[in-house]
């Protein structure tokens, strides 16, 4: 079955920064990659995804890159504010369900 | 805010207790899912309902039963559950089965 592993599991960046959360996965037929936001006290918000067959996707301040080959993809968010600070995960799409990863603490330090 | 609502937010309950959480999403979607969320671990897919009808049981204890009265209602029934089944429990809807998931906020549950 699929694996998904997510790297790191806290990360604290000074406002303004950029942050990447990178992450991996096991099975090559898996084809689409979703990015969830979940701040404190609420359920996974959809941020960004995407799909095998584009290398790339932004959407202003956030992107997501992914590396078929290598089976990994990142989530890359740039001028960091304090509201960024969440539990990101990763998820890759196998089968019918979807594979989370174990998630990352941001903390955006002001 | 979500189109995903579940209630109670907050539920502590004894070992021999029965108690059932609920989820209803106003998004007109056809499938729904539970998932439980323990601390630094991954989501945990638990049940899927498609069309009102169970296609999948991740291997879930017995002492977690869900129904599934229309595609808009989700109810998670607890029985006899044990302290490490404290957890956030998620619900998701999607519109077709493995489709993008929208979450509610979860209940977050504890066992005494």
């Amino acid at each position: 079955g699929e694996n998904v592993e997510q790297h790191p599991s806290t990360l604290s960046v000074q406002e303004g920064d950029s942050a990447v959360i990178k992450c991996t996965y096991s099975d090559s037929a898996s084809n689409y990659f979703p990015w969830y936001k979940q701040e404190l006290g609420k359920g996974p918000q959809l941020i960004i995804d995407i799909r095998s067959n584009v290398g790339e996707k932004k959407d202003q301040r956030i992107a997501v890159t992914l590396n078929k080959t290598a089976k990994h993809f990142s989530l890359h968010i740039t001028e960091t504010q304090p509201e960024d600070s969440a539990v990101y995960f990763c998820a890759a799409h196998y089968g019918q369900n979807f594979v989370f990863g174990p998630g990352t603490r941001l903390s955006v330090l002001p | 805010e979500t189109g995903v609502t579940q209630t109670p937010r907050h539920l502590v309950m004894g070992m021999t207790n029965k108690k059932s959480l609920k989820c209803e999403q106003h998004l007109g979607h056809n499938a729904m899912y539970w998932y439980k969320q323990s601390a630094k671990k991954p989501l945990e897919l638990m049940f899927v309902y498609n069309f009102k009808e169970q296609t999948e049981n991740n291997s879930v204890p017995s002492r977690f039963s869900p129904e599934c009265p229309n595609s808009s209602h989700l109810f998670l029934h607890l029985h006899t559950l044990q302290p490490e089944d404290s957890a956030l429990y998620l619900c998701a809807s999607s519109q077709q089965r493995g489709g993008e998931q929208f979450f509610g906020p979860g209940t977050r549950l504890t066992v005494l």
